[in-house]
């Protein structure tokens, strides 16, 4: 079974800052690994995703992620945030069985201070 | 294209009623799923579909059943609330395991 884990459940940054969100995974199989954001009182969209290859995943509004195998990892950066990107954001991890089945952390808060 | 459509938006019921929550999407996708969204907890897979006249249970199933008839619905129902299930529920719908999963703007279902 798969399960991903997001040690921080809340990160306060100021605005213009870096920030890196931490996500671990574990797997007996190969997966496909995915960050979403969710907005207050929306939907989660997603932000980037990991199939193959490259190990640097670069997606939406300037944020990246690095997948490391050996660490069981998939840490999400931004090296410049925005106070629009104050929301939760999701570490999801989906298993290549017939299911399907995409696995979501508890969740970052992050907020950006002015 | 709408993408993923949840109805209602917002309900309130009271302990031992029923209801169904309705997700559509236009996709075409074969996978649909229904999660919950409590505070601190995430997203749990209540149950899945893998097609249509198909479903399975996921991670915390117990009080819900759904129904898969057409390839575009997928139904959640509660046969009987209880002020556990007070929750965000979100449908989702993907192609497949490489490609992303489409979200509804969910329901907020509050059970007093």
């Amino acid at each position: 079974a798969q399960s991903v884990t997001q040690l921080d459940s809340q990160v306060p940054v100021f605005e213009e800052a870096p920030v890196e969100l931490r996500c671990n995974y574990s797997s007996s199989v190969s997966v496909y690994l995915f960050w979403y954001v969710q907005y207050p009182n929306q939907g989660l969209q997603l932000l980037l995703k990991y199939l193959s290859g490259s190990t640097l995943v670069k997606g939406i509004n300037g944020f990246e992620a690095e997948f490391n195998k050996s660490q069981t990892s998939f840490h999400l950066r931004k090296p410049s945030v925005h106070i629009s990107d104050t929301a939760e954001y999701f570490c999801a991890v989906s298993d290549q069985t017939g299911a399907n089945n995409l696995f979501f952390g508890t969740g970052t808060r992050l907020t950006v201070i002015p | 294209n709408a993408g993923v459509t949840q109805t209602p938006k917002f309900r309130v019921l009271k302990t031992g009623q029923s209801m169904t929550l309705l997700c559509a999407q236009d996709m075409n996708h074969e996978y649909m799923y229904w999660y919950r969204q409590d505070p601190g907890m995430g997203l749990r897979l209540i149950h899945y579909s893998v097609g249509e006249g198909t479903t399975a249970k996921g991670e915390v199933p117990d009080g819900y059943n759904v129904s898969r008839l057409k390839k575009q619905n997928f139904l959640l129902g509660l046969e009987s609330a209880a002020p556990s299930q007070t929750s965000v529920y979100f449908c989702a719908s993907r192609l497949n395991s490489y490609t992303e999963a489409f979200f509804g703007q969910g329901t907020r279902l509050t059970v007093v």
